[in-house]
């Protein structure tokens, strides 16, 4: 079975510092793979995803995430941090009976002035 | 376009009591999905509809019941709300049920119960 686990359930960053966010997968067969992030009191919205080809994934707001297949890693980076990059990020993998999405369990970015 | 919208999006309810979320998108997907987010534990598929007039079990389907009225509407019911069912409670939609389609959330109904 599928899952995802995104190492640290919190990040602390300085504005305009990088931003790395850990997420790890496992999957018997090719995965697609996601970035979601959730705004404070609102719904999610995709990132960026992977599916199929270059493994260099950007996104928007100036994200990025490079599918690693030998490490099973989609760690997601940002060159420079913004006060409005304060959000909680998902990884998710996508299993292949039917479109189901599994989450992992989150990490909260905090930007500090 | 609204997108996906859910009502309400907040409610209290007591043990025992029944309530049913509403899910409407604009979008003309064709799939609509339910999931429920507690703290730690990311976003959890309750129940999926791939297409109109099907509907199928996610990994926490226990206490709930879905509705797929048309296909704009996805309908959530609490039979008899339970408090281990307070949550956030997210319905999403995606064009089609393909593995790599890109899934569109709703801004979430808040639910505790007493």
């Amino acid at each position: 079975a599928q899952s995802v686990t995104q190492l640290g359930s919190h990040v602390s960053v300085s504005e305009g510092a990088l931003v790395l966010l850990r997420c790890n997968y496992s999957s018997s067969v090719p995965p697609y793979l996601f970035w979601y992030v959730q705004y404070p009191n609102q719904g999610l919205q995709l990132l960026l995803k992977y599916t199929t080809g270059a493994t260099l994934v950007k996104g928007i707001n100036g994200f990025e995430a490079e599918f690693k297949k030998s490490e099973t890693s989609f760690h997601l980076t940002k060159p420079s941090a913004h006060m409005s990059d304060a959000a909680e990020y998902f990884c998710a993998v996508s299993v292949t009976n039917g479109n189901k999405l599994v989450f992992g369990a989150g990490t909260i970015l905090r930007v500090k002035s | 376009n609204a997108g996906v919208t859910q009502t309400p999006k907040f409610q209290v309810l007591k043990t025992g009591q029944s309530m049913t979320l509403q899910c409407a998108q604009d979008m003309n997907h064709n799939s609509m999905y339910w999931y429920r987010q507690d703290p730690g534990m990311g976003l959890r598929l309750i129940y999926y509809s791939a297409s109109e007039g099907t509907t199928d079990k996610g990994e926490v389907p226990n206490g709930y019941n879905v509705s797929r009225l048309n296909k704009r509407e996805f309908s959530l019911r609490l039979e008899s709300a339970a408090p281990s069912q307070t949550s956030v409670y997210f319905c999403a939609s995606s064009p089609g049920p393909s593995i790599w389609e890109t899934q569109y959330f709703g801004p979430g109904t808040r639910l505790l119960v007493l």
